[in-house]
């Protein structure tokens, strides 16, 4: 089985600063990994995913994560937001032979001030 | 359309009733999935679709809730004698394959509010 965890329930930040939100996941099987964006009324959308090879992966938006396997984590990261960043980010995992579902994280709110 | 419609986007209904919710995957995408999304429990798998056969319905809360898909397309979760706890944001996921490894492209959901 798998779990995810997002440590921050609501970040708060100010525009053009950067942010990092948090994510670890357990599992006792191989796992991909995903970041999804929810923007208010809307359903989710890809923001990038880890498969395999570089640990380091790019997303839409100016997006990046880390896949740090010592740690369980996958941390997202943007140098500079924007206050259309504004949104709620779900970190998920899939397992390789378990269809495709994800199991998601709590979520966290990011709130870009001016 | 090109992306994951469900309808209605909206539903109010009397605690006792049933209600039919339904989602039209992308074409082509053989792989379908629903989750529910409430306040404190997040996001929540409840049942997926390889074709017309739902190897996973683990998630479904209870046996209040079913559903199909037919002719390898569209889908319907209903919920019988829904109750207050029912009430939540069901959304809809399609994939190209059920391996994992692919993105799931989601509706915009179904709110369901249960009075």
């Amino acid at each position: 089985a798998q779990s995810v965890t997002q440590l921050d329930s609501q970040v708060p930040v100010f525009e053009e600063a950067p942010v990092e939100l948090r994510c670890n996941y357990s599992s006792s099987v191989s796992v991909y990994l995903f970041w999804y964006v929810q923007y208010p009324n809307q359903g989710l959308q890809l923001l990038l995913k880890y498969l395999s090879g570089s640990t380091l992966v790019k997303g839409i938006n100016g997006f990046e994560a880390e896949f740090n396997k010592s740690q369980t984590s996958f941390h997202l990261r943007k140098p500079s937001v924007h206050i259309s960043d504004t949104a709620e980010y779900f970190c998920a995992v899939s397992g390789n032979n378990q269809g495709g579902k994800l199991i998601f994280g709590q979520g966290t709110e990011l709130s870009v001030k001016p | 359309g090109a992306g994951v419609s469900q309808s209605p986007s909206n539903k109010v209904t009397e605690k006792g009733k049933d209600v039919e919710l339904r989602c039209d995957p992308i074409s082509g995408h053989t792989a379908l999935y629903w989750y529910r999304q409430s306040l404190g429990q997040g996001l929540e798998f409840l049942i997926y679709f390889q074709g017309n056969s739902a190897p996973d319905k683990s998630g479904l809360p209870s046996d209040r809730f079913s559903a199909e898909r037919t002719g390898g397309s569209v889908s319907t979760l209903t919920i019988q004698r829904t109750q207050q706890e029912d009430s939540a944001v069901y959304l809809c996921a399609s994939t190209f394959h059920h391996r994992g490894n692919t993105e799931a492209f989601f509706g915009q959901g179904t709110r369901l509010t249960v009075v």
